[in-house]
Parts: C-alpha cells; sequence; structure tokens
C-alpha cells in the first residue's frame, strides 16, 4: 500500500477560481513533506518544502498547509491560471531516510 | 546553467535489445537516483547513487544497472528490454544536506 495517498485524483477549475488539493501519508517517522508541479511532458519541479514544525508556507499563489499528528497536507491554489495546469505530487521523506516516498498526484486542469 | 539533464527524450526499443539512459548533472550534488513514472502511481525508485562510486538498489530494481564514475554523471542500463519497462524515466540529483531534489525533463521509453 502506497504511503502517500493524494485526493482528488483529477479536477477541473475555471480561471480565477481556487482549489485545495488533498495528501495523507502514513510514513512515519516524519522529516519533511513536499509539493512538486510537473508539467505534461516535464520533470517535477518543487513548490514547497515543510519539516515537522511548520504549519503553513507560501509560494506565490500556492499555499501548502501541514497537520503532522493527522498526518495530512493540503496544497491550495489561489485565482488559478492557465499555466496551473499540471500534475501536482506530493513527496514525504521518512526521518534518516534517503528514500522519499511519492503520492500518485492530483492533475488540475484550468479552463479559461 | 544546465541542471540535470537526460538523453534520449525519446525511445523505442524491441524487446530484448538493450540500451543506456543518460544523465549528467552540473551542480556537483552527491545524491543521484532514477525513478520511473508510470499512470495512475508516484514515481518509484529504481537505483541511486550517494556519492561516485557507490550505488544502490531501490524499490524496482530488477531488469536495471547503473553506476558512478565520476560526481556528474548516472547511466542506467536496461540490460534486456522488456514491455513492462514502457515507462517515463526521471533522473534527480541533489546535494547531500539538501532537501530540494532536481530532476531532469525525462526520458519516454516504450518497449515493443
Amino acid at each position: 500500500k502506497n504511503q502517500v495517498e493524494q485526493s482528488p485524483q483529477s479536477l477541473i477549475i475555471l480561471e480565477g477560481k481556487n482549489c485545495t488539493l488533498q495528501c495523507n501519508y502514513t510514513v512515519s517517522p516524519f522529516s519533511n513533506l513536499r509539493w512538486y508541479k510537473q508539467d505534461t511532458g516535464r520533470g517535477p519541479v518543487s513548490l514547497t518544502i515543510m519539516t515537522f514544525s511548520e504549519n503553513t508556507k507560501s509560494n506565490g499563489r500556492y499555499t501548502a498547509t501541514l497537520d503532522a499528528d493527522t498526518k495530512q497536507s493540503s496544497l491550495h491554489i489561489t485565482a488559478s491560471q492557465l499555466s496551473d495546469s499540471a500534475s501536482y505530487i506530493c513527496v514525504v521523506r521518512g526521518s534518516n531516510d534517503y528514500k522519499l516516498s511519492f503520492g500518485a498526484g492530483t492533475t488540475v486542469t484550468v479552463r479559461a | 546553467n544546465a541542471g540535470v539533464t537526460q538523453t534520449p527524450k525519446f525511445q523505442v526499443l524491441k524487446t530484448g535489445q538493450s540500451m543506456t539512459l543518460q544523465c549528467a548533472q552540473d551542480m556537483n550534488h552527491e545524491y543521484m537516483s532514477w525513478y520511473r513514472q508510470d499512470p495512475g502511481m508516484g514515481l518509484r525508485l529504481i537505483h541511486y547513487s550517494v556519492g561516485a562510486g557507490i550505488t544502490d538498489q531501490g524499490e524496482v530494481p530488477n531488469g536495471y544497472n547503473v553506476s558512478r564514475s565520476t560526481t556528474e554523471d548516472f547511466p542506467l542500463r536496461l540490460l534486456s528490454a522488456a514491455p513492462s519497462q514502457t515507462s517515463v524515466y526521471f533522473c534527480a540529483s541533489r546535494v547531500a544536506s539538501g532537501n530540494t531534489i532536481y530532476f531532469g525533463e525525462g526520458s519516454w521509453l516504450t518497449v515493443v
């Protein structure tokens, strides 16, 4: 069973609207959680990295939250743009472990 | 700054053929790794290296070999291609103490 589950699998939103992506994980002990954006046909690019003690981190219109107690994270996209159309991947790293656990990603499609 | 460079971008192989996916990074990163990405699944680690001359298996190593003769290069070899190896392959690197992973642009491999 995957240690990182993302929902929804995909979503479609209108340009200018907001959306929230979810990530639940079971990795323990926990070191950090990252969100990556992957454009079609490209490699993933880092959006945010949060450690155990961080609850919120923003990168422009992207805001990630983390609840380490419930092992949940969310990525909120504000005022979506067409360029936000991509797959968003949640990645969790356990403590003292180089290996990462990847979610399957949420595909976001922004329509004009 | 080239970052992580992968070649080829696209490749079609016949079952049983061998080939090498090339990966090079110019950031002097100690850690390099290879992942495969399949539909509906998170990236899965094939092999990784924590420095020149040191390699180790990841989650799905069967059918693949790697070597790390220099800090810059980390080629992935498919010994005898099988249709199950049809996938998108990503090379990645990071500094030993860093959290940000830099991915290449991906290599699309089809085995017929």
